[in-house]
């Protein structure tokens, strides 16, 4: 069972270039989040999206755009990458609100 | 506003010795409360959640905790800590549909 699955799982960005984080789930569930672990913040949402052609911002989105052309995917773009994006990015989908969410292994992202 | 604090970013316990890990929320409605493990280098997966009915909620690995309405607090437990408990927990609570608001997070170390 696959599950989230995210990638790449490492990546190395220089300041100023631009990336996409890959996330895709294999569960139909129509909520899909992005997050940002940084030590002893906890997680942070990005942006979320509660089904396809429908996404919103988080407590973060500055420096990232979203799409969700599809159930299954959901792409995290950064562009013009600084250092404060150095970070632990996290995909997650639930069926709906408030159940569980289950989450992928993450992306560690450094911006030198 | 919805917020999670978490007491202590550190404990240590020894093995067999009782695991406490502390959650206060704030919010002015009943909300639905999640504890998370998250283990080195993995994403986050879901130790038990309260949403409605009996207040003492078990989890995976025999873990536990206890939904307190009066204190604002979902407080885990487990009362004999293993090795493999070792790991970070997140305290998580969400309010509306579609949002998980995490704690900054407790690292449990075990002593053998």
């Amino acid at each position: 069972n696959a599950g989230v699955t995210q990638t790449p799982k490492f990546r190395i960005l220089k300041i100023g270039q631009s990336m996409t984080l890959q996330c895709t789930q294999d569960m139909n569930h129509n909520y899909m989040y992005w997050y940002r672990q940084d030590p002893g913040m906890g997680l942070k949402l990005i942006y979320y999206s509660v089904g396809a052609g429908i996404t919103d911002k988080g407590e973060v989105p500055n420096g990232y755009n979203v799409s969700r052309s599809t159930t299954e995917d959901f792409p995290l773009r950064l562009e013009l990458a600084a250092p404060s994006q150095t970070s632990v990015y996290f995909c997650a989908s639930s069926y709906r609100g408030q159940t569980e969410a289950f989450f992928g292994q993450g992306t560690r992202l450094t911006v030198v | 506003a919805q917020s999670v604090t978490q007491l202590g970013s550190h404990v240590s316990v020894s093995e067999g010795a009782l695991v406490l890990l502390r959650c206060n929320y704030s919010s002015s409605v009943p909300p639905y409360l999640f504890w998370y493990v998250q283990y080195p280098n993995q994403g986050l997966q879901l130790l038990l959640k309260y949403t409605t009915g009996a207040t003492l909620v078990k989890g995976i690995n025999g873990f536990e905790a206890e939904f307190k309405k009066s204190e604002t607090s979902f407080h885990l437990t487990k009362p004999s800590a293993h090795m493999s408990d070792a790991a970070e927990y997140f305290c998580a609570v969400s309010l509306s549909d579609y949002k998980l608001s995490f704690g900054a997070g407790t690292t449990v170390t075990v002593r053998a």
